[in-house]
């Protein structure tokens, strides 16, 4: 069982390249997430998805777009890279629940850098 | 918006010592997630806990919904424990988390 399967682990992009980050999860979750973490900021919502065909924008999704094709996979764009983009992204799922009150399950992380 | 405070931001102990990590949310959940990142490491979930107390080998975590509170308590506290702890609040309603900002612990041998 492997949770949840960030790739990759680790990018360098040069400023106004694009990349596409994924996302997998085994665990048939509803729910999934983007973050990006940056030093003192603590984690923040980019985008989220509710289930399969839909997504949502978090707290922070310009210069991001996702995509939630299948149930399993959540992807990630960066259509024009900036420096200000370098962070660490971690991706998280959990299973729906009326009450909301469900375990979140979270990725390794991409370390990103944009130069 | 939910606020969510933890306190200390910042904690350093010495080996064997009992540590308290407090998380103070400003709306009414259900329950509470505590997660933990080691340096440089993803993020992995502790415990998920909706009333009293939880217990994960040397880690209990406690939780009053009615005052909107939850403590992480580490006992006999080891180097390996040394990462940051973040409390997170899973809405009643929508479908975002909140986090704290983390509690970064620092246990030293």
């Amino acid at each position: 069982n492997a949770g949840v399967t960030q790739t990759p682990k680790f990018r360098v992009l040069k400023t106004g390249q694009s990349m596409t980050l994924l996302c997998a999860q085994d665990m048939n979750h509803e729910y999934m997430y983007w973050y990006r973490q940056d030093p003192g900021m603590g984690l923040r919502l980019i985008h989220y998805s509710v289930g399969e065909g839909t997504t949502a924008k978090g707290e922070v999704p310009d210069g991001y777009n996702v995509s939630r094709l299948k149930k399993q996979n959540f992807l990630l764009g960066l259509e024009s890279a900036a420096p200000s983009q370098t962070s660490v992204y971690f991706c998280a799922s959990r299973p729906f629940s009326p009450q909301g009150n469900t375990e979140a399950f979270f990725g390794q992380g991409t370390r990103l850098t944009v130069v | 918006k939910n606020e969510v405070e933890q306190s200390p931001q910042n904690l350093t102990a010495q080996e064997g010592e009992f540590i308290t990590i407090n998380c103070s949310y400003s709306v009414g959940i259900s329950a509470l997630h505590w997660l933990q990142q080691h340096p440089g490491g993803g993020i992995v979930s502790l415990f998920m806990l909706s009333s009293g107390k939880k217990k994960h080998g040397r880690l209990i975590a406690t939780i009053n919904i009615q005052e909107k509170h939850s403590s992480l308590h580490i006992t006999a506290s080891h180097p390996r424990d040394s990462a940051v702890y973040i409390c997170a609040n899973p809405p009643n309603t929508g479908n975002q988390f909140y986090f704290g900002t983390g509690t970064s612990l620092t246990v030293i041998p």
